[in-house]
């Protein structure tokens, strides 16, 4: 099955810098790979995601990248802000038709003013 | 315009105790999915159901774990004789039937703690 791993674990950064989250998967078959926010206490949620039919994508300070020949895809956060702090989750769906997603670690991004 | 609705948010249950937890997907939505996390981890799938039928429960406990979705009501995610390793935040997601492989939004989840 598929195995997705990320890094870092934890990752502090100064108000405005950039964040940069990466993520690795196994299944060449995936086709679907989504980035989750969570807040302490509530649910994932969902805040951009990319197809593998495309490199890169963007929305406001948020942009993944993906590139399918090394199996990798990253979360670009720029000009961070303290409410960005929160655990980011990577996730990929493999060669399925439905919604069956296997997440990364996570990533707890803490973001000083 | 509600979402994946789940309740309860909290359930405390004693080791042996069942659990019961309830998802009722967004209006017109005839999947569900049921992922735990546990803490600190991610998630992780454990089944995906349609109405009256499991598609595939891959993810879930070979013992005290079941689940269904009823061809009227809220799909339940049921755990028999709870142990304290059952303590998570299960979360449930659903999609239409015409795009299964679109993107998943979650419910609040059920935080189940086990005393």
């Amino acid at each position: 099955g598929e195995n997705v791993e990320q890094h870092p674990s934890t990752l502090s950064v100064q108000e405005g810098d950039s964040a940069v989250i990466k993520c690795t998967y196994s299944d060449s078959a995936s086709n679907y790979f989504p980035w989750y926010k969570q807040e302490l206490g509530k649910r994932p949620q969902l805040i951009i995601d990319i197809r593998s039919n495309v490199g890169e994508k963007k929305d406001q300070r948020i942009a993944v990248t993906l590139n399918k020949t090394a199996k990798h895809f990253s979360l670009h956060i720029t000009e961070t802000q303290p409410e960005d702090s929160a655990v980011y989750f990577c996730a990929a769906l493999g060669g399925t038709s439905y919604g069956k997603l296997t997440f990364g670690q996570g990533t707890i991004l803490t973001v000083h003013p | 315009n509600a979402g994946v609705m789940q309740n309860p948010r909290h359930l405390v249950r004693r080791r042996g105790q069942e659990a019961r937890l309830r998802c009722s997907p967004m209006k017109g939505h005839s999947h569900v999915y049921w992922y735990r996390q546990l803490p600190e981890e991610g998630l992780k799938f454990m089944v995906y159901l349609q109405k009256e039928n499991i598609i595939d429960e891959s993810g879930m406990p070979k013992e005290r774990f079941s689940a269904e979705f009823p061809k009227e009501g809220p799909s339940i995610l049921r755990i028999q004789q709870v142990v304290r390793g059952d303590s998570a935040a299960y979360f449930c997601a659903s999609s239409p039937a015409y795009a299964t492989n679109e993107k998943l939004f979650f419910g609040s989840g059920t935080q189940l703690s086990v005393l």
